[in-house]
């Protein structure tokens, strides 16, 4: 069973950059998704976009292309949410999750509470 | 696509049947493999959302069998046979037919 541990909960002020950890182990495929998803206080799921751990290559949803990136360290086996430009609405929490290429999310991070505040 | 559940909450009592239900927008069923591309989750208060179906009706390994999901097309139901007071939680549904993949609202589940 894969198992992905998060980086700690995290507090920033408008303006400020973030990065989010999340490291998997217990993988036994070669090539998934690592998904990244958002849920804002009291609020639902929304998916950002994943990272093909084979190959590196992020994907974004819109809404979250520029300020948003993904990046992979294969010699740790932990993907990286950077979120740039922090604003207020930023405040959530951040899910990693993995599926197969096409594939229902079978395994979650335990999240990361990012608070954006002055 | 647009995925909408309903209820937004509903107040059962142990051991009740429990229907909550999920459309899409357009239909995450695949006619020429068969396939639907729909799961479930369940969220807990403090916990991350944890997998129950997936292929509209599979359950995941470890998921008590009161847990049940049908439907096709663009009209999904998540069914639990009997609640019990651990199954208090938000239920989520989940498309993975096309990008961006989307859930639903939610659904509270509360014990009466």
């Amino acid at each position: 069973q894969v198992q992905l541990v998060q980086s700690g909960s995290e507090l920033k002020k408008p303006g400020a950059s973030v990065k989010v950890s999340c490291k998997a182990s217990g993988y036994t495929s070669t090539s998934y998704a690592l998904n990244w998803v958002r849920q804002a206080p009291g609020q639902g799921l929304e998916w950002m976009g994943w990272i093909n751990t084979n190959t590196g290559s992020p994907t974004y949803a819109q809404g979250f292309r520029g300020r948003f990136v993904f990046s992979l360290d294969t010699s740790v086996t932990t993907t990286y949410l950077q979120i740039d430009s922090l604003k207020a609405e930023d405040s959530a929490i951040y899910y990693c999750a993995t599926s197969p290429p096409r594939g229902a999310f079978d395994s979650w991070g335990q999240g990361t509470m990012v608070t954006v505040s002055s | 696509i647009v995925m909408t559940q309903s209820p937004d909450s509903l107040t059962v009592s142990l051991g009740e049947r429990t229907t909550i239900n999920c459309k899409s927008s357009q239909s995450v069923s695949n006619s020429s493999n068969n396939k639907k591309y729909l799961a479930w989750y369940q969220q807990k208060p403090g916990q991350p959302p944890k997998l129950l179906i997936y292929g509209a009706s599979t359950r995941e390994s470890g998921v008590p069998d009161r847990f049940s999901g049908s439907g096709s097309g663009t009209d999904f139901t998540l069914t639990i046979s009997s609640l019990q007071a651990e199954d208090v939680a938000v239920y989520f549904c989940h498309q993975y037919y096309t990008t961006p993949w989307t859930f639903g609202q939610g659904t509270k589940v509360e014990i009466k």
